[in-house]
């Protein structure tokens, strides 16, 4: 079975300030994805990145960098110099191809709030 | 631009009603999603369809049912609803694509439908 743990419930920062949101995964898997996903107080989740296992670059999107480390399970997602509107709650998801549907079913962790002030 | 839309908002019902949530995509997607998000838990799939006329039940499926007609459209059923099943509903979709390590589907969100049952 998978899991994926999002140990920070909330995060509180001022503007500014970098944030780290950290993701542990599980898989026994040896193919599977990795997501995020922002979710502002509209409602709607808005994808941020995907990544494969067998790709373990760094990447950096604007503001936005994601570490992924495959001997710890982590895929962890920092936005520098915060601002306003990344008040958000984040979700990390982990993504196992499903044969029959011919793509992937997503687990999600319980997700992050982030919560960034002026 | 991608484009799932969900049929209401915000829905209040009461016990032991019978409940549909729409949900439509305009991408021609064949894979279609249902998810229910609730605090701390993250979204845990209920059931998904990867054709017209085809589902699965995913992690939490008791208390629904789904219908797809028509490849555009998912619909969820609460056939008696409980006060338990308070909860946003998220609806997502996503392309059905060959298997293979390359292959990767990104799913896409409706605004989501925050369901109250009295």
């Amino acid at each position: 079975a998978q899991k994926v743990t999002q140990a920070q419930t909330e995060i509180s920062v001022v503007e500014k300030e970098d944030v780290t949101l950290d993701c542990v995964y599980e898989t026994r898997d040896t193919t599977y994805y990795l997501f995020w996903y922002k979710q502002p107080p509209s409602g709607e989740l808005v994808f941020l990145i995907r990544r494969n296992s067998f790709d373990e670059q760094n990447e950096i999107s604007g503001r936005y960098s994601w570490n992924f480390q495959k001997s710890t399970s982590s895929f962890n997602f920092t936005i520098t110099a915060s601002q306003v509107v990344d008040s958000a709650v984040y979700f990390c998801a982990l993504s196992i191809p499903m044969i029959k549907a011919a793509g992937n079913k997503l687990t999600f962790g319980g997700g992050t709030r982030v919560l960034v002030k002026p | 631009d991608v484009k799932v839309t969900q049929s209401s908002r915000y829905l209040v019902k009461r016990t032991g009603e019978k409940v549909f949530l729409e949900c439509v995509q305009d991408m021609d997607h064949e894979n279609m999603f249902w998810y229910r998000q609730d605090p701390g838990l993250g979204l845990r799939l209920i059931y998904f369809s990867y054709d017209v006329k085809m589902k699965e039940k995913g992690d939490i499926p008791e208390g629904y049912s789904v219908s797809r007609e028509k490849k555009e459209r998912f619909s969820l059923i609460l056939e008696s609803a409980s006060t338990n099943q308070t909860s946003m509903y998220l609806c997502a979709s996503s392309f059905r694509l060959a298997l293979g390590i390359a292959a990767t589907d990104t799913q896409y969100f409706g605004p989501g439908t925050r369901l109250t049952v009295l």
